[in-house]
């Protein structure tokens, strides 16, 4: 699986946006970038994915460069319940059902007041 | 309603005893995951069931056996309990479009004394 490099741990205020950056800079035609995060004592939840294109959902907006190399996912407000681990990985969509997620470390990040 | 439970939530046992947690889903997904989390907090794939087969099988101790007696159960038996088999596992589900979100329970708490 190709890999992935986030910042360790990053800090935002409330109700400011957060850029998470994430370099994948070995990435193949076939990976998709999916962007998870765990909250404390809780399981990993889905958050965003994409290809090429930015996308936008309900949680965040996910911002592609045009060589595929490097993503940043965009919380546009953070508030202290976005307080988690959040993990960008890559998914390569041509093993079919045996594709499968592989966590890194992920940046967990602190919302404060 | 919880769309992927796992029980129990906590599970404290001694070395050398057999062990089980179970999974269930209600999201009518086909294709279900155990993961492990240690105490650094890396998550790792343990196995992949689709349609009640097994697809993806990590390097995992023959200690470890993956029970699916339906779609939405995937169950995990552990053998002869190890120190090093503290950790949280996380069952996940998801659907058979290739690229379509994993959903994950809350963990189970596993330790071994």
């Amino acid at each position: 699986d190709a890999k992935t490099t986030q910042p360790n741990s990053m800090e935002s205020n409330e109700e400011e946006p957060v850029h998470l950056p994430c370099n994948h800079s070995t990435i193949s035609g076939t990976d998709y970038i999916h962007w998870y995060r765990q909250l404390p004592s809780q399981g990993p939840e889905y958050v965003i994915h994409g290809l090429t294109s930015n996308v936008n959902n309900r949680m965040a907006s996910l911002a592609i460069a045009e060589d595929r190399k490097s993503s940043t996912l965009i919380l546009h407000r953070a508030t202290l319940r976005d307080a988690a681990v959040y993990y960008c990985i890559l998914r390569d969509v041509s093993t079919g059902t045996a594709s499968k997620l592989t966590f890194g470390t992920g940046t967990r990040l602190q919302v404060t007041l | 309603d919880t769309a992927v439970s796992q029980t129990p939530k906590y599970l404290v046992t001694q070395m050398g005893n057999d062990k089980s947690i179970k999974c269930e889903q209600n999201l009518g997904h086909d294709t279900m995951y155990w993961y492990k989390q240690d105490s650094k907090k890396f998550l790792k794939i343990m196995f992949s069931y689709n349609n009640k087969e097994l697809i993806i099988n990590e390097t995992v101790p023959n200690r470890f056996s993956p029970k699916s007696p339906d779609k939405a159960h995937l169950n995990l038996h552990i053998n002869s309990l190890e120190l090093g088999d503290s950790a949280v596992y996380f069952c996940a589900s998801k659907d058979s479009s290739y690229n379509s979100p994993l959903h994950f329970g809350n963990g189970t708490r596993l330790t071994v004394t």
